[in-house]
C-alpha cells in the first residue's frame, strides 16, 4: 500500500496560470479532503468528497475546484492562480464516517504563485 | 467562535526529559480529539486520540490528557528522543452530517536538544 500520494511535490506558477493537483489513495477510502496549510495557521479545509462523483465546499473553497471521478483520485484545480494561493496543500482520506476514524495524510504539495 | 490553539509556539527539551505540549479549545461539542505529529516536509501523522468522554489515554511513550472543565488538552511524551523533533498540533473532531468536521490547532514546534 502506498497510502495517500500527491503529485506534484512542488510547483511554481505565475499569477493567472492554472494547474491541477492530484491526490491518489489505494486504501479504498470513501472520504477524501483537500487542505491548505499556511504559516501560523492550522490546516484549513478547501473541499471534500464523501464518495465517488460527489464533492462539497469546505471552509476556504474560493478559487478552487475539485473533482472525484474515480474513488481513488481527488483532484484540486486552480483555474487562475493568485499569490494568496501560495501554500502547502495536503490531501487526506478516511475509510468512512465514524467517530474513531482518523485521517491519513499525503506528503503535501508546495505551491508558489508569483 | 471556534478556536483550537496552542499555548507555546516552540518548546525545547533535553533528550531524555519529558515533554508536555498543550492545546486549548473553545468548542465543547466535539466527539474526540487527535494529536498529530508533522515532521519537516511531510504530512501530519496520527499519534494518539481521545474521546470526549475520557480523561486520559496512554500510548507508547505518549499520554493525552483531556480536561473538559477548562477545555484543555495536553500531550505528554516520555523520555523525549531526537526523533520526536517535529511540529505537534491538536485537532478537534466532530462528526457533522456528511463529513467529519476537523478544526486544527496552529502547532507547537518541539526541539530536542541532544
Amino acid at each position: 500500500n502506498a497510502g495517500v500520494t500527491q503529485t506534484p511535490k512542488f510547483r511554481v506558477l505565475k499569477t493567472g496560470q492554472s494547474m491541477t493537483l492530484l491526490c491518489a489513495q489505494d486504501m479504498n477510502h470513501e472520504y477524501m479532503y483537500w487542505y491548505r496549510q499556511d504559516p501560523g495557521m492550522g490546516l484549513r479545509l478547501i473541499h471534500y468528497s464523501v464518495g465517488e462523483g460527489t464533492t462539497a465546499k469546505g471552509e476556504v473553497p474560493d478559487g478552487y475546484n475539485v473533482s472525484r471521478l474515480k474513488k481513488q483520485n481527488f483532484l484540486l484545480g486552480l483555474e487562475s492562480a493568485a499569490p494568496s494561493q501560495t501554500s502547502v496543500y495536503f490531501c487526506a482520506s478516511i475509510p468512512g464516517l465514524a467517530a474513531k476514524e482518523t485521517q491519513y495524510f499525503g506528503p503535501g504539495t508546495r505551491l508558489l504563485v508569483l | 467562535g471556534e478556536n483550537v490553539g496552542l499555548h507555546l509556539p516552540t518548546l525545547s527539551v533535553q533528550e531524555g526529559d519529558n515533554s508536555i505540549i498543550n492545546c486549548a479549545y473553545s468548542n465543547s461539542a466535539s466527539d474526540y480529539f487527535i494529536w498529530y505529529k508533522q515532521e519537516s516536509g511531510k504530512g501530519p501523522q496520527f499519534i494518539i486520540d481521545i474521546r470526549s468522554n475520557m480523561d486520559k489515554r496512554q500510548g507508547q511513550r505518549v499520554t493525552v490528557l483531556l480536561n473538559k472543565t477548562v477545555k484543555h488538552l495536553s500531550l505528554q511524551i516520555a523520555a523525549t528522543q531526537p526523533g520526536d523533533s517535529a511540529v505537534y498540533f491538536c485537532a478537534e473532531i466532530r462528526g457533522n452530517g456528511g463529513y467529519q468536521k476537523v478544526t486544527f490547532g496552529t502547532g507547537t514546534k518541539l526541539q530536542v536538544i541532544p
